[in-house]
C-alpha cells in the first residue's frame, strides 16, 4: 500500500540550531500535513502543503509531489519546540485520508 | 487549533465488553475520520464518512466495530468486543476539503 518514510526517527538539538525532517512516499501524494504532538498529546497542526513551500516563523516546509517528498526545516529552535513530529500524506483517493509516517522525537536541550 | 472535541478522554473495559467513544467534528467539516494509534506512534486508519456515509473502512473495522455520523448528533466508534489489543489511543479527525484537524482522542485501556 501507500507508505510514508520518514526521517530522522529522532533528533536532539541544541537551543538556537536548526535541522531538517524528510518524509519519502512511495506513490504520488495530493498534499501532505505536518503535526507536532505536543506534551499533553495534542496534534498540532503545523502546515498543510499541495505544492511549493511555506514559512511560518521559524518553520518552513516543501512539497514536491513530482519528486515524491517533502521536507520541515527547524531553524533557531526553541525548547517549546520539543515533541514528536509527523508528517501525513494524503492519497488520492475520495475523501481525503492520510497516511503517516512513524514520527521523529525531537528533543531541543539548552 | 482543533476544534475537534472526543469523548471520553480515558475508557477503561475488560475483554468481551463494549467500548464506545464519541466525536463531534468541527462545524462545517463534512468528513470525519478515524485512526487507531498504537504505543509505538503507528497511525492506523479505521473509517472515514462523508456527512453520514461511509465513504472508506479497513476490514477490522467492519467486522469489529460499529461507527456512525448521524446528523445533528456526535459521530461515533463502538468496539463490539473489547481485546486486548484494542488498547490504544483513538482518534477523530474532521475536515473541510483540506486541511484535517484532529481531536485529542480517546485512550482506550482493555484489561
Amino acid at each position: 500500500g501507500d507508505q510514508v518514510e520518514q526521517s530522522p526517527s529522532a533528533l536532539s538539538l541544541h537551543e538556537g540550531t536548526g535541522s531538517a525532517l524528510r518524509c519519502n512516499f512511495t506513490t504520488t501524494m495530493r498534499a501532505v500535513q505536518w503535526f507536532r504532538k505536543n506534551s499533553r498529546g495534542s496534534l498540532i497542526n503545523l502546515f498543510y502543503l499541495a505544492s511549493g513551500t511555506k514559512e511560518n516563523g521559524r518553520l518552513k516546509s516543501a512539497f514536491d509531489s513530482k519528486e515524491r517528498y517533502s521536507t520541515l526545516h527547524i531553524r533557531d529552535a526553541q525548547l517549546e519546540d520539543s515533541g514528536t513530529y509527523f508528517c501525513a500524506a494524503e492519497t488520492n483517493s475520495a475523501g481525503n485520508k492520510l497516511t503517516f509516517g512513524i514520527g521523529t522525537r525531537v528533543l531541543v536541550r539548552p | 487549533n482543533s476544534k475537534v472535541i472526543q469523548t471520553p478522554r480515558y475508557l477503561v473495559k475488560g475483554q468481551g465488553q463494549k467500548a464506545k467513544m464519541r466525536c463531534i467534528p468541527e462545524k462545517g467539516h463534512p468528513v470525519v475520520f478515524w485512526y487507531q494509534q498504537n504505543k509505538n506512534n503507528e497511525f492506523k486508519f479505521l473509517i472515514n464518512f462523508q456527512n453520514q456515509e461511509v465513504l472508506q473502512q479497513i476490514d477490522m473495522t467492519e467486522k469489529r466495530f460499529s461507527a456512525e455520523c448521524p446528523s445533528n448528533s456526535p459521530c461515533s466508534l463502538e468496539i463490539q468486543s473489547s481485546e486486548a489489543g484494542d488498547s490504544a489511543l483513538y482518534l477523530c479527525a474532521s475536515s473541510g476539503n483540506t486541511e484535517v484537524f484532529f481531536g485529542k482522542g480517546t485512550r482506550l485501556t482493555v484489561v
